[in-house]
């Protein structure tokens, strides 16, 4: 199984939609959880943090299930600009260690 | 955050030549990663490099083939050694900052031939 696990789409959705994806993990010690966005030929950047309490930034809103190992990220009112791929990062759990590991991202597409 | 600096943005390599990749940051930080992106997969980490001592290579990298040199908290170098083909990848230079939040240089697009 692999460590963090993604549907990887793509999400072909219409302007103005609602969108979510979701993201398992594997290891029940990680900690820290970030949803990473990448466009294309592009290096990923961090979008946003998970907190156990959830949490929002605008459009954006991300939740963790601890006791079923998931997050997930919902985007409301989709632009054009949304489209890229989403990556979920989890960190590995070991003690020291403060590496993170990447899922394989769910690509989104929004439509005009 | 942090301004990374990565170069060179791309590079095409003969087969058995060695590349170094070069990461320099507007600030001094204590985490520094290496990672590798192939086509079409995610983020694989390469090693950790740590300064002032050796660098922490995960399962499946080793330091002959990938040796990294840190010296000093804004700077670090990642050679990849006797290229093949397969090694044919997008190389990104991390920064871990507060929270493990990563910021990422804009990679280096590597063809070997």
């Amino acid at each position: 199984r692999k460590e963090v696990e993604q549907d990887p789409g793509p999400f072909n959705v219409p302007e103005g939609a609602t969108v979510a994806f979701n993201c398992t993990y594997s290891n029940s010690a990680s900690q820290s959880f970030f949803w990473y966005r990448q466009d294309c030929r592009k290096e990923p950047k961090l979008l946003m943090s998970v907190y156990s309490s959830g949490n929002e930034d605008g459009r954006f809103t991300a939740q963790l299930n601890r006791a079923s190992q998931y997050i997930s990220l919902l985007i409301r009112d989709s632009k054009l600009s949304d489209s890229a791929t989403y990556l979920c990062v989890v960190n590995k759990g070991d003690t020291g260690r403060r590496a993170l590991t990447f899922g394989s991202g769910t690509r989104l597409q929004v439509q005009p | 955050s942090a301004v990374i600096s990565q170069k060179p943005s791309r590079d095409i390599c003969q087969r058995g030549t060695s590349l170094t990749i070069q990461c320099q940051v507007d600030s001094q930080v204590t985490m520094m990663f290496w990672y590798r992106q192939q086509p079409g997969q995610s983020l694989t980490l390469i090693a950790t490099a740590n300064q002032g001592s050796e660098a922490t290579y995960e399962s499946g990298f080793v330091i002959d083939k990938f040796p990294i040199s840190r010296p000093n908290l804004t700077f670090s170098t990642l050679t990849v050694s006797n290229m093949s083909p397969e090694d044919s990848s997008i190389y990104l230079c991390s920064v871990g900052l507060t929270n493990e939040k990563l910021f990422f240089g804009s990679g280096t697009q590597l063809s070997v031939l």
